[in-house]
């Protein structure tokens, strides 16, 4: 079966310190992949998404960037966080080619100080 | 821009009552259309999805309803349980990318004992 991972669970960050955020996927292969992120009484924003090694498709301008170096493997990062990069991050994973659904991790809850 | 719309931020019903959890969207290029449950701290799994070629999809106590020419759906819960207490989120897909998901900012609903 499937499973997600996503590391940490929480973080609390200074501002205009660096961020990392990973997420991996075991159980399938050649997934597309998800960066969410969940402002506190808003839905999900998608940031990111992945078809591919090596390929990222950024859906809304910020502070963030994403890189996918292995088939299962997805990180977000900035250089230096705003206040504003605060929120819930949650990484998704779909079946390439499959049906529309996707699946989640347990998410990142980050907090900028 | 929110194209997917939950206008009730909650919802509280009795335990064994049905719970009706609505969603609107502005895109008519929507063509299948998810509700996802969240819990607190965790991320949102995938509970029920609708293709626009349908108005109807059931799955046991769960059934989806969409009304296109209003562009709206809803999910029907029966009976409701104490365990459904959780965030609904609705999402939409577009039809030119599979990739493109946008969801609602979800309705908290609290089923009483």
């Amino acid at each position: 079966s499937q499973t997600i991972h996503q590391w940490p669970a929480t973080l609390v960050q200074p501002v205009g310190s660096p961020l990392s955020l990973e997420c991996t996927v075991e159980g399938t292969s050649n997934p597309n992949l998800y960066w969410y992120r969940q402002a506190a009484g808003r839905g999900l924003q998608l940031l990111f998404y992945s078809v591919g090694i090596g390929q990222i498709s950024s859906e809304v301008p910020q502070n963030l960037s994403a890189s996918r170096p292995q088939d299962r493997q997805f990180i977000l990062s900035s250089k230096k966080l705003l206040l504003s990069d605060s929120g819930f991050y949650l990484c998704a994973w779909r079946t390439s080619g499959g049906s529309y659904e996707q699946y989640f991790g347990p998410g990142t809850r980050l907090t900028v100080t | 821009d929110q194209q997917v719309k939950q206008n009730s931020p909650s919802l509280s019903v009795q335990e064994g009552r049905i719970s009706i959890l609505n969603c609107d969207y502005t895109n008519s290029m929507f063509d299948y259309f998810l509700w996802y449950k969240k819990y607190p701290a965790e991320g949102p799994t995938f509970l029920i999805s609708i293709s626009s070629i349908k108005d109807k999809n059931e799955d046991g106590r769960f059934t989806v309803f969409l009304n296109k020419s209003a562009k709206h759906l809803s999910l029907h819960i029966v009976p409701s349980q104490p365990g459904d207490s959780a965030v609904y989120f609705c999402a939409a897909r577009g039809l030119y990318n599979n990739n493109d998901m946008r969801f609602g900012a979800g309705t908290r609903l609290t089923v009483k004992p």
